[in-house]
């Protein structure tokens, strides 16, 4: 069984300060996405990494894939109460047509004014 | 606005009475998928459905049937329903082509509560 553990599964700061979220597996992952859910709705993409060593950024946030493609980072700049919300990190598997995801657990994140 | 429906967002059931919940998605996507959502777990995979009529199991598809008539449509069955089965369930779709990067959109989720 593939698992993707993430961490911290918490995490409550103050605005203005900077975090880390980290996404590890022994698997390897032909892709790794990362999500954002908010209370009552379902997961959003934020983005899809798919090289290893792959940095890409989404205004305050950047996305990193391990080079081997067995984990990746999600790092906030300057957090802001509106980016609240639980963060998802999720690796794709080439096992079939199917696009199935193996989720990690998730990250609560609470960025307080 | 491309969508996901999950016709049901909050539900109260008694144990034992069989539970349906349904999701319909409008982007002709091939692929469709339930997975159940548990604070510090996550989301595991219950069933998935690759084309109508088509079915895998997941993770965890113990106590629950899926239905893939048509292929907007992917029905989720708790035949017997029980306590443990209470959580938010998330029905999700995709393209069938696999790049390496598939995309999930999900609904807004179903919290189902078994008494």
């Amino acid at each position: 069984t593939q698992l993707l553990e993430q961490s911290p599964q918490f995490l409550s700061i103050q605005e203005g300060e900077n975090l880390t979220v980290y996404c590890n597996s022994s698997s390897v992952f032909s892709s790794l996405q990362w999500y954002r859910q908010e209370p009552g709705e379902g997961p959003v993409l934020l983005v899809t990494v798919v090289t290893g060593g792959e940095v890409k950024k989404l205004k305050r946030l950047t996305f990193q894939f391990g080079d081997a493609r067995k984990d990746s980072s999600l790092h906030i700049t300057a957090a802001q109460p509106g980016d609240t919300g639980l963060y998802l990190c999720a690796g794709g598997l080439r096992v079939s047509n199917t696009g199935k995801l193996i989720f990690g657990q998730g990250t609560t994140l609470q960025v307080k004014p | 606005d491309v969508k996901v429906t999950q016709s049901s967002r909050y539900l109260v059931k008694r144990t034992g009475e069989k539970v349906f919940l349904e999701c319909v998605q409008d982007m002709d996507h091939e692929n469709m998928f339930w997975y159940r959502q548990d604070p510090g777990l996550g989301l595991r995979l219950i069933y998935f459905s690759y084309d109508v009529k088509m079915k895998e199991k997941g993770d965890i598809p113990e106590g629950y049937s899926v239905s893939r008539e048509k292929k907007e449509r992917f029905s989720l069955i708790l035949e017997s329903a029980s306590t443990n089965q209470t959580s938010m369930y998330l029905c999700a779709s995709s393209l069938r082509f696999w790049s390496g990067a598939n995309v999930l959109t999900f609904g807004a989720g179903s919290r189902l509560t078994v008494l």
